[in-house]
C-alpha cells in the first residue's frame, strides 16, 4: 500500500512570491507515478503536474515544478509568482504503475495575499 | 458533456434515508473511480469500475454503500440507511485508462456534497 502525507495544512504566500509545499510518500513499488492536483472553492479537482518516477528530470508545468527526490522519498511543488488564482487546496498524491486508485494526502489549503 | 457532471451538488437528507448521487462520466472513458472527501480529510477511494470488469470495492466503508454502473457509463452510489458519518463530498473521476499505466489522466467532477442531519 501506498500513503502520502501533507505534513503542512495550511499555507500563506505574497502575490508575486514563491511557495514550496511538501510531500513525502511511502512505497514498496519501483515504479509509480505521483501528482499535484488543485482543489479550488468549486471542488473540482484540476491535475497541476504528474511525475514519472522512473524519470529522475523534476517535471515542470509553467509556474508549476516539482523537486522529486527519489531516495528520500520526497515531492515538493514549487509555485513561482504566485497568482490570486492559485490559491486552493492541494492535494498530492501517488499510484502504483500496476495500480489504478491514487492514494491522496490530506492536502494543504494555499492562501495568496495581494 | 465535456467534462465529468454529477448531480446533485448538494444534498441534505435526515438520518435513516436512503440517497443516490449519480455521476456522468466523460464521453469514451473506460475507467470510473468514486472518492469520499470528508472534512479535514483527504480523498478515500471508494469504487473503480474498468469497462465490463468487475469492480473493486474494496473501499466501501460498509454494507450500506453500493454503486453501478450501467452501459458502462453513468454510474450510481447508493447509500442506505444515511448516518451523520456520511456527511461528506462524494467526488467522481473517469480516465481514458487505469491512472497507472502513466496515461490515465484522471479528470473529476465537481462532487456531490451531502448532509446527513
Amino acid at each position: 500500500a501506498q500513503t502520502v502525507t501533507q505534513s503542512q495544512p495550511e499555507m500563506s504566500v505574497q502575490e508575486a512570491e514563491t511557495v514550496t509545499l511538501s510531500c513525502t510518500y511511502d512505497t514498496s513499488e519501483s515504479d509509480y507515478y505521483l501528482f499535484w492536483y488543485k482543489q479550488p472553492p468549486s471542488r473540482q479537482m484540476i491535475l497541476v503536474i504528474r511525475q514519472e518516477a522512473y524519470k529522475q528530470q523534476n517535471a515542470t508545468e509553467n509556474r508549476f515544478s516539482v523537486n522529486f527526490q527519489k531516495a528520500a522519498k520526497s515531492f515538493s511543488l514549487k509555485i513561482s509568482d504566485s497568482q490570486l488564482g492559485d490559491a486552493a487546496m492541494y492535494f498530492c498524491a501517488s499510484v502504483s504503475s500496476v495500480g489504478y486508485a491514487l492514494n491522496f494526502g490530506k492536502g494543504t489549503s494555499l492562501l495568496v495575499t495581494p | 458533456g465535456a467534462g465529468v457532471s454529477q448531480s446533485p451538488s448538494n444534498k441534505v437528507t435526515e438520518k435513516g434515508k436512503d440517497v443516490e448521487l449519480r455521476c456522468d462520466p466523460i464521453s469514451g472513458h473506460t475507467a470510473l473511480y468514486w472518492y469520499r472527501q470528508s472534512l479535514g480529510q483527504g480523498l478515500e477511494f471508494l469504487i473503480y469500475f474498468q469497462g465490463n470488469s468487475a469492480p473493486d470495492k474494496s473501499g466501501l466503508p460498509s454494507d450500506r454503500f453500493s454503486a453501478e454502473r450501467t452501459g458502462g457509463s453513468v454510474s450510481t452510489l447508493t447509500i442506505q440507511r444515511t448516518q451523520q458519518e456520511d456527511s461528506a463530498v462524494y467526488l467522481c473521476a473517469s480516465s481514458a485508462q487505469p491512472s497507472g499505466s502513466g496515461a490515465g489522466e484522471l479528470f473529476f467532477g465537481e462532487g456531490s456534497r451531502l448532509t446527513v442531519l
